[in-house]
């Protein structure tokens, strides 16, 4: 049973502290999601990547923020230093996509729910 | 990227069809249209997926009228366990010559309310 599986599930830290949450795509698929989903803001597209590479960051705030895929299995979001508004619910989805072709499915993992005291 | 306009909530009854309409109205001419159900805690989970006329599978079916501008989800005969929130998202095919495309941004989506 593919899944994509995000660890940790839960994290609290205080702020300043560096937060570093993990996903493990699915095997053979080549695109990448972070997003980010909180009461205010609902599901806000943080980055994405397409064989590893870094497609579209732009809704990620820069000087905290960075996301990398140090290979095909896994995908990371750090955070440092953390900061209480980062507080949310984060989530990490992957698809395959060929050509240029739709996505016609993303899969999502269980998310890592973040607190920032 | 198209903007999506879909009504905030809906409330319905169990065995009832609902149907969630979204508005699409600058819909660009290689944009998909794919709808995504959530559970409260879980991540959002792909329903379907069309392009036009109507689609149909095991949960849903999705109709698209000649202009693309709107889009309809129809859930059969809906149970308690439908009770989730909705999205419609437009614009997912790639872009051949930058790699990108596929950008899934999700709106606000439509809060489903199911009771007995």
């Amino acid at each position: 049973d593919a899944r994509v599986t995000q660890t940790p599930r839960d994290k609290v830290t205080e702020m300043g502290q560096e937060v570093t949450m993990r996903c493990q795509p699915i095997l053979g698929h080549n695109t990448v999601f972070w997003y980010r989903q909180t009461m205010m803001q609902g599901l806000e597209l943080l980055a994405y990547f397409r064989n590893r590479a870094p497609l579209d960051d732009s809704g990620m705030p820069k000087d905290r923020f960075s996301a990398e895929m140090p290979d095909a299995t896994l995908a990371t979001l750090k955070i440092q230093p953390s900061e209480p508004r980062d507080s949310a619910v984060y989530f990490c989805a992957s698809g395959l996509v060929l050509g240029a072709e739709a996505l016609t499915e993303a899969f999502f993992g269980q998310g890592t729910r973040l607190t920032v005291v | 990227l198209a903007k999506t306009t879909q009504p905030i909530s809906m409330d319905s009854y169990e065995g009832q069809e609902v149907n969630i309409t979204c508005s699409h109205n600058n819909i660009a001419t290689n944009d998909y249209i794919t709808w995504y159900q959530q559970f409260p805690s879980q991540g959002p989970r792909f329903i379907i997926q069309g392009y036009k006329t109507k689609v149909t599978n095991e949960v849903a079916s999705l109709f698209i009228p000649a202009d693309r501008k709107s889009s309809t989800l129809s859930l059969p005969r809906v149970s308690l366990s439908d009770t989730a929130v909705y999205y419609c998202l437009v614009g997912q095919t790639a872009d051949i010559i930058t790699g990108g495309g596929n950008k899934l941004t999700f709106g606000t989506g439509t809060q489903l309310k199911v009771e007995l």
